[in-house]
C-alpha cells in the first residue's frame, strides 16, 4: 500500500500558483520524498523529490515540513499543460519499487 | 539524449496469445524495471531487474516473466494472456546504484489490449 495520502483532486486558476499537498506520517529517515505527474496516456513524469530540505528546479518547489510528515508540490505559474494526475511516493531510492497511490488530479482552469 | 523507450506503442492480442514488450533504458543506467497500469489506477511494480539479475517481483502470476539482457535492455513476457491483462505497461530505469534519491525515469508505456 501506499504511504502517501493526497487529495483526489484539485482545481487551479491559469497563470496562479498550484500547491499539491501530501501527507506522508509514516515515513522513515531513510525515504526521500518524489513527485511525479502522468498526463493522460503518457508515461510518468519525474518533477522533483527531496529528503529534508526544500528543492526547487526548473519544473516545481517542493517544501517538506520539519517533521517530514507532509510536503507540498508548487506549481508556481500553472498553466493548461500541467494539468495531469500527480503522485507523491516516498521510497528510499532508485533501486526501490515506487508505490503508487491514486495521486491527484489537478485541472488547470482558463 | 535518448530517454527510455519502449516498443511496440500500442498492440492488440487475442485471450490466451503471449506478447513480449521491450524496453531500452537510459544510456549509462543499468536498473529496468516494469510496472501496470489499468484504467484509473496508479501503476503496479512487476519486476526490477539489474545487471541481469532480479533483484525484485511484485505480486504478479507466473505467467509473467521478464529478462534483462548485457547491454541493459530488457523484455517483458506474458503468456496466456487473460482479458484482465489489457493495460498500460510501463519500463523505468534509473542508475542502478544503491545511492540514495537516485531517481527513476519512465518510458512512455506500451499499451496491450486483450480481447
Amino acid at each position: 500500500d501506499a504511504k502517501t495520502t493526497q487529495p483526489p483532486s484539485m482545481d487551479c486558476a491559469e497563470g496562479r500558483a498550484a500547491n499539491l499537498p501530501c501527507n506522508h506520517s509514516t515515513i522513515s529517515g531513510n525515504e526521500y520524498v518524489y513527485w511525479y505527474r502522468q498526463i493522460h496516456s503518457q508515461g510518468p513524469q519525474y518533477i522533483i523529490h527531496g529528503l529534508k530540505n526544500n528543492e526547487t528546479n526548473e519544473m516545481a518547489s517542493l517544501i517538506i515540513t520539519e517533521d517530514r510528515k507532509s510536503s507540498t508540490l508548487i506549481l508556481p505559474h500553472a498553466t493548461l499543460r500541467d494539468t495531469a494526475v500527480y503522485y507523491c511516493i516516498v521510497s528510499s531510492s532508485g533501486n526501490t519499487p515506487l508505490v503508487f497511490g491514486k495521486g491527484t488530479r489537478l485541472s488547470v482552469i482558463a | 539524449d535518448a530517454g527510455v523507450t519502449q516498443s511496440p506503442t500500442h498492440l492488440i492480442k487475442t485471450r490466451g496469445q503471449h506478447v513480449t514488450l521491450r524496453c531500452s533504458p537510459i544510456s549509462g543506467h543499468k536498473s529496468v524495471s516494469w510496472y501496470q497500469q489499468v484504467l484509473g489506477q496508479g501503476p503496479q511494480f512487476i519486476f526490477q531487474y539489474y545487471e541481469k539479475e532480479e533483484r525484485g517481483r511484485g505480486n504478479f502470476p507466473d505467467r509473467f516473466s521478464a529478462r534483462q539482457f548485457p547491454n541493459y535492455s530488457s523484455e517483458l513476457n506474458v503468456n496466456a494472456l487473460l482479458l484482465g491483462d489489457s493495460a498500460l505497461y510501463l519500463c523505468a530505469s534509473s542508475g542502478g546504484r544503491a545511492l540514495r534519491g537516485n531517481t527513476i525515469y519512465f518510458g512512455e508505456g506500451s499499451w496491450l489490449t486483450v480481447v
